[in-house]
Order: structure tokens, then sequence, then C-alpha cells
């Protein structure tokens, strides 16, 4: 079956610094990519989606400025928390979807901002 | 805009009992309905995928039924195991992405 990976698996950043988390899709082209954010004992939230070469489309409410995405080619997408803050601190999990699209979960990335 | 709830928001039974989980959605114009299992600080497992035009799929323990028109999916788990401890998420999709449910935190007793 189709795999999404996202590296890292948990990371750790002090308030104010930034991270990149990349999402990739393995034996498949994503031609659409989406980055949803849960925090503790809470449901998935979507931030954004984005396609291969275009701008993201943001949910309202996420600051486009401090969560960048980048979808450079069919197979990844990187989300940049810029300026980190501890409320920032989440579980963010990508998901990829191919041109049946059927869209495929990577296993999330613990974020936590000191 | 879709809204998804679930119910129980929790809930804790002996193993061997049989279960049902409840999704209810407010938009019927659906793709499809998805059931997820998801693993304290894990991603997310699919157990099911249903597509509007169907009402029902089964995988092994686990039967998931879907009316359109009420809105309504439920997810029945037969013969409960301690291992099926999870939150279970149902996503319903109406166009690109997925609108999630709450979740319903299962506990399964030995």
């Amino acid at each position: 079956g189709a795999v999404v990976s996202q590296h890292p698996s948990r990371v750790i950043c002090k308030s104010g610094t930034s991270v990149k988390i990349e999402c990739r899709s393995l034996d498949f082209q994503a031609t659409t990519m989406f980055w949803y954010r849960q925090f503790p004992k809470q449901s998935l939230m979507l931030m954004a989606t984005s396609n291969e070469g275009s701008k993201a489309t943001y949910e309202q409410g996420v600051e486009k400025d401090k969560f960048l995405i980048n979808h450079a080619s069919l197979t990844l997408s990187t989300l940049t928390v810029t300026s980190a803050h501890p409320e920032d601190s989440s579980f963010y999990i990508c998901s990829a979807s191919d041109r049946l699209y059927e869209q495929y979960f990577g296993p999330g990335t613990r974020l936590t901002v000191t | 805009k879709q809204e998804v709830t679930q119910i129980p928001a929790a809930l804790s039974v002996p193993e061997g009992e049989n279960l049902v989980l409840n999704c209810s959605f407010t938009d019927s114009a659906i793709y499809n309905l998805q059931w997820f299992r998801q693993d304290p600080g894990k991603g997310l497992t699919s157990l099911l995928l249903i597509q509007s035009s169907q009402r029902e799929q089964t995988s092994g323990r686990l039967n998931a039924s879907l009316d359109k028109s009420s809105g309504r999916s439920t997810l029945y788990i037969a013969a409960s195991q301690p291992g099926d401890s999870a939150t279970y998420l149902c996503a319903v999709k109406g166009g690109q992405n997925f609108v999630f449910g709450p979740g319903t935190r299962l506990s399964v007793l030995p």
C-alpha cells in the first residue's frame, strides 16, 4: 500500500527558533498534500492544503507567515514553523493524495517548544 | 460547513463485549467516510473506508455502516480485546480534505 513518511518523528526546539517538518510520499506521486494539527486529546484540524508547484491554501485562523508550506515536488512537502512558541507545541500530521484522490496519512511529528 | 460528532466520547468495557461507536455528520454530500484508529502519541491507522454509494464495509471483527441520508455511521467491534484500546476517529470527505470527529476513547479491560 501507499506509504507516507514524516521526518522528524519528534523534535524539541527553543522558543523563537524555526523548525522544518518533512512529509514524503514514498511510492506514489502526491498531487495534493494536507497538513493537520492535533492538540492533546483533541481531533485533527486541517491547517492547509498544498498542490505541487503552487501556493498552499490555508484554513481560517492559520497564519500563513508562521506556518510556511512548500510543496516543491510530487513526493515532498515541508512545513516550517517559524519563530516557534510554546503554544505551537502539538502533533503535526501530513497526508498525501494520489491521482485517484485516495488519501494516506503520515505517522506524525511531535513538536515541543520550550 | 461540515461538522462531525462522535458518541460516546469515551467507553470502557470488559474484554469480549461487542460494542458500537457512533459518528454523525451534518452535510450528507460526502464522497466517503473513513474510520481510523489512533494509539497514544501515534499517527492514524485506517480501519475501514466506505464510499458514498456503499452501505457497509467489513474487515475481520470490524463492521462499519453508512446511512448517508441521515448523516450517520456506526463502527461495530465484535468480541473486543485489550489490544483494541485506542482512540477511534471517523472522518468524512466532502471535498479534497477530511473533516474529523473528536474521537471515541476506548478502553477494553482484561
